[in-house]
């Protein structure tokens, strides 16, 4: 267990409709990252927030939104959802993301996203 | 910013030493190197991290030359649970830039 909660763990879902995926660090991290990992494909970056600041930005569509509040849990938000979107989002959380960045990540167990 | 290079896939067999070596010819003074572990479906999951020269842990060992262009990292004896991917991944320090992780190594571990 690596401390970092997503709920739903599963969600289905149809084309066009909108979906909140939510993530709650482990206590103390600072940093929340969302990646996306689609069927046997790699991880993709798309959004990291530092103590409630977007900190990092990666190819995150304009259809995607994500936020993290003063409790420091953080919410995706994808929208007008296509069947591509179906995949895995990831959050992990770190101490810091700031100036004394380490790297270790600590993940979640991810929500299934899947869109009919 | 210093894009990784690693085999898409190795193959072992239980007890053996495994070197997986990462390329990364354009890693800046400030930045880390860092290997993740990830099985199926789940998220993954850090195994060691190093600057320059040796770093052992519990767990695995990470080589790195001085010219710190590349890394290779070592799963002594391997079990078949050690079957998943590995992930090189170069880390700024400032933590300023996303954490970006490649399409890494298969590594299948037969008996």
């Amino acid at each position: 267990d690596s401390g970092v909660t997503q709920t739903p763990k599963h969600l289905i879902t149809a084309t066009g409709q909108r979906v909140t995926l939510r993530c709650s660090p482990r206590s103390g991290d600072l940093s929340v990252y969302w990646y996306q990992q689609s069927l046997d494909q790699g991880l993709q970056f798309l959004i990291q927030y530092y103590n409630g600041e977007e900190r990092a930005k990666g190819n995150i569509l304009e259809r995607f939104s994500a936020q993290q509040f003063p409790d420091l849990h953080s919410e995706l938000n994808l929208s007008s959802l296509e069947l591509g979107d179906s995949a895995l989002y990831f959050c992990a959380s770190s101490v810091s993301g700031g100036p004394a960045n380490t790297g270790e990540l600590f993940f979640g167990e991810g929500s299934r996203l899947t869109v009919l | 910013l210093a894009k990784t290079t690693q085999p898409i896939s190795m193959d072992s067999y239980e007890g053996q030493e495994v070197n997986i070596t990462c390329s990364h010819n354009n890693i800046a003074t400030n930045d880390y190197i860092t290997w993740y572990q990830q099985f199926p479906s789940q998220g993954p999951r850090f195994i060691i991290q190093g600057y320059k020269t040796k770093v052992t842990n519990e767990v695995a060992s990470l080589f790195i030359p001085a010219d710190r262009k590349s890394s290779t990292l070592s799963l002594p004896r391997v079990s078949l649970s050690d079957t998943a991917v590995y992930y090189c991944l170069v880390v700024e320090h400032t933590g300023r830039r996303a954490l970006t992780f490649g399409s890494g190594t298969r590594l299948q571990v037969q008996p």
